[in-house]
């Protein structure tokens, strides 16, 4: 089964606009870490942010913010004012404190369109 | 800051040939892994090693092997190679392993063309 689930396969979206990515995690876990990287059309994996399980208050950086719910699960990404910049593949992840693996999400496709 | 650094970056092999690639983790970082990543997918695990060890292994074909040094650089032999292979592969490293929450940290890449 599929831990990390990003339905959101593809987006495009007109500059300017906000997009928010989704990501929902499932884990037996109590304690586990969540991630976003971001992947531009160059290939490099970029780390953007790490959240932990108990810690579920949202973080703004810039443009970009994190709400992670516990509730249902789901540690959403949000861009605001999006530049072409930001086109890239974004990963949603996840780690949990019982074992040593990082589970990807299958990836959103943002496309930004000038 | 110094990054993961891997190289080749890029890489066109013959099938059949056998094909290395190198890692050289963030200063300090004491675990290494290796992840395979084919078009429009998500990275696919491979390997990983913590302290010179092998930590865990994931989809990694018995024709793949890997090794961390003394000097924590990680190398990924790949052998017999077909036409599969052709991928992005990724090392990454993390300073302690992933349980305590620690951060993955990823090199550019490696990619391999396999004709």
């Amino acid at each position: 089964a599929q831990k990390v689930t990003q339905a959101q396969t593809e987006i495009s979206v007109v500059e300017k606009e906000d997009v928010t990515l989704d990501c929902v995690y499932e884990t037996r876990d109590t304690t586990y870490y969540l991630f976003w990287y971001k992947q531009p059309p160059s290939g490099e994996l970029v780390f953007l942010i790490r959240r932990n399980s108990f810690d579920e208050q949202n973080e703004i950086s810039g443009r970009y913010s994190w709400n992670f719910q516990k509730s249902t699960s789901s540690f959403n990404f949000t861009i605001t004012a999006s530049q072409v910049v930001d086109s890239a593949v974004y990963f949603c992840a996840l780690s949990e404190a019982t074992g040593n693996q990082f589970y990807f999400g299958t990836g959103t496709s943002l496309t930004v369109i000038p | 800051a110094a990054g993961v650094i891997q190289s080749p970056r890029h890489l066109i092999k013959e099938k059949r040939e056998t094909a290395t690639l190198k890692c050289y983790p963030i200063p300090r970082h004491d675990t290494v892994y290796w992840y395979q990543q084919g078009p429009g997918q998500d990275p696919q695990f491979l390997i990983s090693f913590y302290e010179k060890m092998q930590s865990d292994k994931g989809s990694i074909p018995d024709r793949f092997s890997a090794q961390q040094f003394s000097d924590y650089h990680s190398e990924l032999n790949m052998s017999s190679l077909e036409l599969g292979d052709s991928a992005l592969y990724f090392c990454a490293s993390s300073l302690g392993l992933l349980n305590l929450g620690n951060t993955i940290y990823f090199g550019e890449g490696s990619w391999l063309t396999v004709v």
